[in-house]
């Protein structure tokens, strides 16, 4: 399995506070997605990043920044967490985009926002 | 709107038979079609991928067979068991960095 894990793998917040989720890679590679996953929408991209401080938006990014200041760190915040936020959350990596590279993906975070 | 559609929703099949799950895209600039494996509590897993420059492509058990002209690609699990029982998504890209899920089948097999 990809070296990639997630935390937290669940948690409980409130409507309005501020949520962050991290994912830790050990594979070295360059390339980081979030994504969340809900019934009848499959996954979906919410950020990524290409490098170190090189992120771009998904198509499903408002509510959510992200920061990666390490190439083995990247950072998904939710700045003020709404009850449509409640979803999971996966991390992935790839090596690179070229020659079509899959992604490999974290096990989750399980996010509720009450 | 949805990049990539995929059926069905679900799937009962009885171990040794044949699951066939079907996606369908309209983006003609895709170049690369990942089916990925989901158990639940987990992250999804590649199982296999193909290009558009081929029609078919077997590992193991796994094929998929690549409908160019028709944009639709399938997944067929060859004699099914209980531990294929999982959620199953297709995808497409043509980047690299964006990939478009299917909303993902989940698959029951009866033993």
């Amino acid at each position: 399995d990809a070296g990639i894990t997630q935390s937290p793998r669940h948690k409980v917040t409130e409507t309005g506070t501020p949520v962050t989720l991290r994912c830790h890679q050990t594979e070295n590679h360059r390339y980081m997605y979030w994504y969340r996953q809900d019934p009848g929408h499959g996954l979906r991209l919410i950020h990524y990043s290409y490098g170190v401080k090189d992120t771009d938006k998904g198509e499903v990014s408002d509510g959510y920044s992200v920061s990666r200041s390490k190439t083995e760190d990247f950072l998904l915040t939710l700045e003020s967490a709404t009850s449509s936020q409640t979803s999971v959350y996966f991390c992935a990596i790839s090596e690179s985009t070229s020659g079509n590279q899959p992604q490999h993906f974290g096990d989750g975070t399980r996010l509720s926002i009450l | 709107q949805q990049q990539v559609k995929q059926s069905p929703q679900s799937l009962i099949v009885q171990k040794g038979g044949i699951s066939i799950i079907n996606c369908a895209y309209e983006n003609t600039a895709f170049d690369y079609f990942p089916w990925y494996q989901q158990f639940p509590g987990k992250g999804p897993a590649l199982l296999i991928a193909i290009r558009p420059d081929v029609s078919e492509k077997k590992e193991g058990r796994f094929t998929i067979s690549f409908n160019k002209s028709a944009k639709q690609f399938s997944l067929h699990i060859m004699d099914s068991q209980p531990g294929d029982s999982a959620t199953y998504f297709c995808a497409a890209t043509n980047t690299g960095n964006q990939f478009y899920f299917g909303t993902g089948t989940s698959l029951t097999v009866i033993p």
